[in-house]
């Protein structure tokens, strides 16, 4: 079963606008990571946070977690049209994580020139 | 690039015929994946091997089997494809105890 549910399912908005992204998951986790796959392409790791981490920054992008909320966001600020793309968060659980991470469906972005 | 590549990218085959996809690694990871991706689905974990001979089934393992008699190469089978296998495969590799997952380029697979 799906952990992590992204929302919006899909955004567009205009290059230079800033774009956020939600995650929601059901488990306890030990981190939890985003992902971006540009069109028939495979995914490319973009930033993990950690359990204990609640702000992570690179770059144009900014992650959050609530973990009492079991919810996470990813902020891309200033967006380019290279940013359009899928989105999607992935957990590893507690203690786990060798039997591979657990994907939401994605949120796709598209930035109108 | 973590050096992870899959073959054949794209294959159209008939229902009820076997099909292998290959992954092939070049930097000696223990952990590699299969995931499926379909249009409201996300990814989808099929297999994953922790080594040599060492595999597990994944969320949606029916209809599907692996192999990994070396570590460079995770292999996936459909023993007899049927059109709900239609879909683009990917194969993944972790580094690391994070489990960030390094993906490859995806085979589309038709089934008619």
């Amino acid at each position: 079963s799906q952990q992590g549910e992204e929302d919006p399912q899909a955004l567009s908005i205009q290059e230079g606008e800033n774009a956020t992204m939600n995650c929601s998951y059901k488990t306890s986790i030990n981190n939890l990571q985003w992902y971006r796959q540009n069109s028939g392409r495979g995914l490319v790791h973009l930033i993990l946070i950690r359990s204990n981490e609640r702000e992570k920054h690179s770059g144009r992008l900014r992650v959050t977690l609530d973990t009492s909320k079991k919810s996470s966001s990813l902020l891309i600020t200033a967006s380019r049209a290279a940013d359009t793309a899928s989105y999607f968060c992935a957990t590893v659980p507690s203690g786990g994580g060798a039997d591979g991470l657990t994907f939401g469906k994605g949120t796709h972005l598209i930035i109108q020139p | 690039d973590a050096g992870i590549t899959q073959s054949p990218r794209h294959k159209v085959t008939e229902t009820g015929t076997p099909v292998t996809l290959r992954c092939h690694q070049t930097e000696n990871h223990r952990y590699m994946y299969w995931y499926r991706q379909d249009p409201g689905h996300g990814l989808r974990l099929i297999h994953y091997s922790y080594g040599v001979k060492d595999t597990d089934k994944g969320e949606v393992s029916d209809g599907y089997s692996v192999s990994r008699s070396k570590t460079e190469d995770f292999l996936l089978t459909l023993e007899s494809a049927t059109s709900s296998q239609t879909s683009v495969y990917f194969c993944a590799i972790t580094r690391d105890s994070t489990h960030e997952q390094y993906f490859g380029p995806g085979t589309r697979l038709t089934v008619t």
